[in-house]
């Protein structure tokens, strides 16, 4: 059964300081792993990764893949108010179902 | 349309009873997902339709579950005899292609008493 494990799972900070978020997975036969930011309900896709060592950028938000260590960090730097929210992990496998095999997420929140 | 919309937002029923909830997907995406994300829990995918291939179900966690799709347009997502631990907000997705970036929906909280 496919797995995605996210650490912590939650953090408090204060307004500025920079986050790493973890996420690893055990998955048969690894397409990609995407990261999610969710407020209230929703989910909105920040990044997708497919590709190890290759660092995906936008903003101050970072994401990057190790498929030798099945493992994929997000980073926040100057981090904000707006950035709280929970930030969720998925990894798609080739496999089986398309669904997407989610972590429990890591809550984040902010302090001015 | 803009994105995925989803009805109702939120919905309140008594055990026991059935419950319909709908999802309208990205005008033109050919796939269509639903997720179940209990209280504190991660989302759980549900089941998958793409085009007019037989949905895939094997998230759905009991036949007390079933969800159709007309076409490539909306889906309903029906749970009979509504438990308890049926409660949760149920997310539709959608993607343009299977594999494809999936963009979420508002969701629908189902609260059963």
């Amino acid at each position: 059964e496919d797995k995605v494990v996210q650490s912590p799972l939650s953090l408090v900070v204060h307004e500025g300081d920079t986050v790493t978020l973890n996420c690893s997975y055990e998955v048969t036969n690894f397409r990609s792993l995407l990261w999610y930011k969710q407020e209230k309900k929703a989910p909105t896709f920040l990044f997708m990764l497919t590709s190890s060592g290759i660092e995906k950028k936008s903003g101050r938000l970072s994401s990057i893949l190790d498929k030798k260590e099945l493992s994929s960090i997000l980073n926040i730097t100057a981090t904000q108010t707006g950035d709280s929210a929970i930030y969720l992990c998925a990894s798609r496998s080739g496999g089986g179902a398309d669904g997407l095999t989610f972590g429990k997420g890591t809550h984040l929140i902010i302090q001015p | 349309g803009a994105g995925v919309s989803q009805s109702p937002s939120n919905k309140v029923t008594e055990k026991g009873k059935d419950v319909e909830l709908r999802c309208d997907p990205i005008s033109g995406h050919t796939a269509l997902y639903w997720y179940r994300q209990r209280l504190g829990q991660g989302l759980e995918f549900l089941i998958y339709f793409q085009g007019n291939s037989a949905p895939d179900k094997s998230g759905l966690p009991s036949d007390r579950f079933s969800a159709e799709r007309t076409g490539e347009s909306v889906s309903t997502l029906t749970i009979q005899r509504t438990q308890q631990e049926d409660s949760a907000v149920y997310l539709c997705a959608s993607s343009l292609r299977v594999r494809e970036t999936q963009y979420f929906g508002p969701g629908t909280r189902l609260l059963v008493l």
